[in-house]
């Protein structure tokens, strides 16, 4: 087990809703990223966080945004839901030392399914 | 921007043969490259992680080379057994940029009794 924990592990949702995903990161990280698995594919990155900042994004639309907090504790927020969005979204902690950010520990992911 | 490519998309070996996974990154700035284990239900665990300055590392009966001119690394598994049955993934990064792993879409291993 990693330590990196997601909650809900599982999320029923409509078209056009809004959802958000929590993440706790593994002790001593500083540093949350977030990436999409559709079924069958590998993950792709949405965005990642450091201190509190958005650090980097993947090829994402505006209506995926995300938090980090002081506790490095993170947020992932979808807005006007697509079918398309259905996938496992997976949470990773890592710990930035300088410019140099390796070794990324996932969760187990929340299932989104959207109708 | 980096494109993974993994290969074989699936691959059946019989208890204690060894299995090889090949990946193809684009970037030649790319300097760390990760494998991953992902269990049904689960999310992926790092299982071994290579860094550019060096060709091969082993941890018991996993091993990973890294082959900079031609851009392609390998993750080899030895005496493989039934619980090494998963999707395994390969990735690239570049790591001073601090941003994305990109992944290659995955390899379902089978190992059987």
């Amino acid at each position: 087990e990693t330590g990196v924990t997601q909650s809900p592990t599982h999320l029923i949702k409509t078209r056009g809703q809004q959802v958000t995903l929590r993440c706790s990161s593994q002790s001593g990280h500083n540093t949350v990223s977030w990436y999409q698995q559709a079924l069958g594919q590998g993950p792709q990155f949405i965005f990642q966080y450091y201190r509190e900042e958005e650090n980097g994004r993947g090829n994402f639309p505006p209506r995926f945004s995300g938090l980090q907090f002081p506790n490095y504790s993170s947020e992932l927020n979808v807005n006007a839901l697509e079918l398309d969005d259905s996938a496992l979204y997976l949470c990773a902690s890592s710990k930035r030392q300088g410019t140099t950010n390796e070794k990324l520990f996932f969760g187990s992911g929340t299932q989104l399914s959207v109708l | 921007g980096e494109n993974v490519e993994q290969h074989p998309s699936t691959l059946s070996v019989q208890e204690g043969d060894s299995a090889v996974i090949k990946c193809t990154y684009s970037d030649s700035a790319s300097n760390y490259f990760p494998w991953y284990k992902q269990e049904l239900g689960k999310g992926p665990q790092l299982i071994i992680d290579i860094r550019s300055n060096v060709g091969e590392k082993k941890d018991q009966r996993i091993a990973v080379t890294l082959n900079k001119t031609a851009k392609h690394f390998s993750l080899h598994i030895t005496e493989t057994q039934p619980e090494d049955s998963a999707v395994y993934f390969c990735a690239a990064l570049l790591s001073n940029s601090g941003y994305a792993l990109n992944f290659g879409k995955g390899t379902s291993l089978l190992v059987t009794p």
